[in-house]
């Protein structure tokens, strides 16, 4: 099965600096890539996603990127404020609605003020 | 999208005895996820829930122990049997609207087994 590995489990950062968090998954059949957020207590939301025939991502501060020859994807997020402190969760599937995600095992972002 | 409903938000349970966890989603979905979330780990999938069928469940997990109901498109049960303070965790359903890939989770249930 998938097996997915993510970088740094704990992540310090200055508050205007950049926060970059790197995946590898193992499986090549995967081709959708999502991020999420979870704010302490709170459910996990999606804050970006990518599919396997685009490289790269972008949304206003947050842009992903996929490397899928050598099965690595990455978030980064550029001026970082502290409502950035939460634990992201890389994750990967086949796509679609019936499949299943599997999880990396979470980077802790704290952004200093 | 969709907008998925879980209950209890948390319990306090003693061991021996069993919850059953609800989950309620505002629109048909053909899968529902069943995923652990110990205290400062990842998701781990327990099961998959498919309407009409007996649930998939991963390595690790058995119905036994985690029993799943999914009666309709829009609703899904998830039992914890016999407790034991292992069992402590957060528990969260998922579910992807229909044909989509985005994952939407329910707000988790937190069992405390004591």
């Amino acid at each position: 099965g998938e097996n997915v590995e993510q970088h740094p489990s704990t992540l310090s950062v200055q508050e205007g600096d950049s926060a970059v968090i790197k995946c590898t998954y193992s499986d090549s059949a995967s081709n959708y890539f999502p991020w999420y957020k979870q704010e302490l207590g709170k459910r996990p939301q999606l804050i970006i996603d990518i599919r396997s025939n685009v490289g790269e991502k972008k949304d206003q501060r947050i842009a992903v990127t996929l490397n899928k020859t050598a099965k690595h994807f990455s978030l980064h997020i550029t001026e970082t404020q502290p409502e950035d402190s939460a634990v992201y969760f890389c994750a990967a599937s086949m796509g679609g609605s019936n499949y299943k995600l599997t999880f990396g095992k979470g980077t802790l972002l704290t952004v200093n003020p | 999208s969709a907008v998925i409903s879980q209950k209890p938000s948390r319990d306090i349970c003693q061991r021996g005895t069993s919850l059953t966890i609800q989950c309620q989603v505002d629109s048909q979905v053909t899968m529902m996820f069943w995923y652990r979330q110990q205290p400062g780990q990842s998701l781990t999938l327990i099961a998959t829930a498919n309407q009409g069928s007996e649930a998939t469940y991963e390595s690790g997990f058995v119905i036994d122990k985690f029993p799943i109901s999914r009666p309709n498109l829009t609703f899904s049960t998830l039992t914890v049997s016999n407790m034991s303070p292992e069992d402590s965790s957060i528990y969260l359903c998922s579910s992807k609207g229909e044909g989509g890939t985005e994952a939407f989770f329910g707000q988790g249930t937190r069992l405390t087994v004591v």
